[in-house]
């Protein structure tokens, strides 16, 4: 079974700085998609960013990029130049291909961004 | 495009009440899924469905029954309501080319059973 976890419940940034969301994950597949999805207080999921597992490169977007590293199971997600619209849950979700490759999510990290 | 609805937006049950949520999605995809979300945790797959005609359970299936007679709706039932199966349930929607994964997610459905 695959597990995500996301070791920080919350975490606050300053507007402008740069913040670092840690997950790590467990799987015994070779071939897999990581995800982050953002859930604002409206609740819709937005997607972030994703990652193929067997792309080295690691996937960037605007002022979002992940660490991926694979051989340690782990996926962070960066955003630099924080605004406040960014403050929302952030989620880490793996992508299971045994389940109609449906996401395996971690518990979430609640992001502040403060002025 | 509408992309994914989900109906009603709100709903209160009573327990042993019985109701279904629909989500309808305009995109083509074949691929379907209900989540639930409870305080403090992540979204959790209920059921899903890779074709119309199909349906399999997932991570938490039971008290919940599911239908996908066209492809694109996907019908979440509840018989008899709890109040444990309080929460909010989002649907999401998927192609299955490989080549994209990306799930889209509807506004959400928050259910609450007295």
């Amino acid at each position: 079974a695959q597990t995500v976890t996301q070791s920080q419940p919350e975490m606050s940034v300053q507007e402008a700085e740069t913040v670092t969301l840690s997950c790590t994950y467990d799987t015994s597949e070779s071939n897999y998609y990581l995800f982050w999805y953002k859930q604002p207080p409206s609740r819709q999921m937005i997607l972030v960013i994703r990652q193929e597992a067997y792309k080295q490169q690691n996937a960037t977007e605007n002022r979002f990029s992940v660490n991926f590293q694979k051989a340690a199971k782990s996926f962070s997600l960066k955003i630099s130049d924080s605004q406040l619209g960014d403050t929302a849950m952030y989620f880490c979700a793996f992508m299971r291909a045994n389940s109609g490759y449906a996401l395996n999510f971690g518990k979430g990290t609640s992001l502040l961004v403060t002025p | 495009n509408a992309g994914v609805t989900q109906t009603p937006k709100f709903r209160v049950l009573k327990t042993g009440q019985s109701m279904t949520l629909l989500c309808a999605q305009d995109m083509n995809h074949e691929y379907m899924y209900w989540y639930r979300q409870d305080p403090g945790m992540g979204l959790r797959l209920i059921h899903y469905s890779v074709g119309e005609g199909t349906t399999a359970k997932g991570e938490v299936p039971d008290g919940y029954n599911v239908s996908r007679l066209k492809k694109q709706n996907f019908l979440l039932g509840l018989e008899s309501a709890a109040p444990s199966q309080t929460s909010v349930y989002f649907c999401a929607s998927s192609y299955r080319d490989r080549g994209n994964r990306e799930q889209y997610f509807g506004p959400g459905t928050r259910l609450t059973v007295t």
